[in-house]
């Protein structure tokens, strides 16, 4: 069974500092990848997908990371912003059948 | 393309009723999932509709029962309300041909008194 693991749970930074958020899986026969954004109350915004076959994506100051064989996937946001601040998670699929298997999120509050 | 749509946005329910929530996926896809959220977690896994029939489903009881229709729109029924079954319900959908990315809804907050 895929678990999905997110550290730290919660994250502060100043503006303008880079952001690294930290995304574990135990299952590496993963189909694909996703980061989402999560604001208070509000359902899930995509920003990455990353395919089983590909290292990375990349999106304006977002880039995502793919280490299948060792269960990690990393998303990297350049220059934050207080606009930044929400819960981010991750999700992987198994196959294109497949549920998504949720991490519990980063917590993320960039400071003015 | 206005994207994917939930409804209710709000919904409050007594202990014992029975609820259900509606969900109008992306235009092109054809494949509608429901996760359940509590406050702090992860959205977990209910179940998955293709072909107006139940895929997958994830580890919740048979109170919790779903239908796709033919324009790929889905419905979640829940009966017998129990205070746990206060979350935010999410519905997700995405195009099986690539197996692609998943969109969601802005979610219904359910709360049962």
């Amino acid at each position: 069974k895929q678990e999905v693991t997110q550290i730290p749970a919660a994250l502060s930074v100043p503006e303008g500092e880079n952001l690294v958020l930290n995304c574990s899986f135990t299952d590496s026969a993963i189909y694909n990848l996703q980061w989402f954004r999560q604001d208070p109350g509000k359902g899930l915004t995509s920003l990455l997908l990353i395919q089983s076959s590909q290292r990375e994506q990349t999106s304006g100051r977002l880039n995502a990371s793919l280490d299948k064989s060792s269960g990690r996937s990393t998303l990297y946001i350049a220059a934050s912003q207080p606009g930044d601040s929400a819960t981010y998670l991750c999700a992987s699929k198994t196959d294109s059948w497949g549920k998504l298997q949720f991490g519990a999120g980063t917590q993320v509050v960039v400071t003015p | 393309d206005a994207g994917v749509t939930q409804s209710p946005t709000h919904l409050i329910k007594t202990r014992g009723q029975q609820v259900t929530l509606r969900c109008s996926p992306k235009s092109g896809h054809d494949t509608v999932s429901w996760y359940q959220q509590a406050l702090g977690q992860g959205p977990q896994f209910i179940f998955q509709y293709y072909e107006e029939e139940e895929r997958q489903r994830g580890n919740f009881p048979d109170r919790f029962s779903g239908h796709q229709f033919p324009n790929y729109s889905s419905e979640l029924n829940v009966n017998a309300l129990l205070l746990g079954d206060s979350a935010l319900y999410l519905c997700a959908s995405s195009f099986i041909g690539t197996g692609a990315e998943a969109f969601f809804g802005q979610g219904t907050r359910l709360t049962v008194v």
